[in-house]
């Protein structure tokens, strides 16, 4: 059961433009929201986080957007830059864990 | 601070053969967490410790796979016997605690079972 999902395997935006990327969950148990980006051959590195009680948190060209009655969380980029290009994903903490969801590939478009 | 520090970067072995992944975590972080990822399913995590003690388990998918992490510098993932479905690339994490930055990876070892 994947209690963090990301719906879409893959993105594509133009440069300069913004960059939207989504994520549901199922657990209410959850306290902490991350996205972390992950480049070919790294390990995933942390980019933002949002708290449970926060419905956002802003990063520079990052904001991240909690909708908890919906279970939904995004992720914005404004502007877009061809160093986005990378694997996005979304994972929430509960009891000192971090469960991540499948990823979104994210390509952006000079 | 090195980061942590996963070795060996990538692993091809035969089916059958013992494998051995190692991990140095950051020093002074007292949780360590290993991870693996595979398409279908992302990153998954195995098992996690905390001030070198096993906390949690139950993402460790088989009796196959165990984890050991002897002191606060290094900790192991072996697969015994290994099989062509654990080809993936397991990532070992640590934390000092207190989630809202997560954690910080290593690069992974990209493990190949042929």
């Amino acid at each position: 059961d994947q209690q963090v999902k990301q719906n879409s395997p893959s993105l594509s935006v133009q440069e300069g433009r913004i960059s939207i990327l989504n994520c549901d969950y199922t657990n209410s148990m959850f306290d902490y929201f991350l996205w972390y980006k992950k480049y070919p051959a790294e390990g995933p590195t942390f980019l933002i986080s949002i708290s449970s009680i926060k419905d956002k948190n802003e990063d520079g060209r990052f904001t991240v957007f909690l909708n908890k009655s919906a279970k939904h969380l995004s992720l914005h980029i404004v502007p877009s830059q061809p160093g986005d290009s990378a694997v996005y994903f979304c994972a929430a903490s509960a009891f000192e864990k971090l469960t991540f969801g499948t990823g979104t590939r994210l390509t952006i478009i000079p | 601070d090195a980061g942590v520090i996963q070795s060996p970067r990538h692993e091809v072995t035969e089916m059958g053969q013992e494998v051995t992944l190692r991990c140095k975590p950051i020093s002074g972080h007292d949780y360590l967490f290993w991870y693996r990822q595979t398409m279908m399913r992302g990153l998954e995590l195995l098992i996690y410790f905390n001030n070198n003690v096993p906390i949690d388990d139950s993402g460790m998918p088989e009796d196959r796979f165990s984890a050991k992490m002897p002191n606060a510098s290094f900790s192991t993932l072996k697969i015994q016997p290994s099989e062509p479905r654990d080809s993936a690339v397991y990532f070992c994490a640590s934390s000092p605690g207190g989630f809202s930055k997560g954690y910080t990876f290593g690069s992974g070892t990209r493990l190949t079972v042929v």
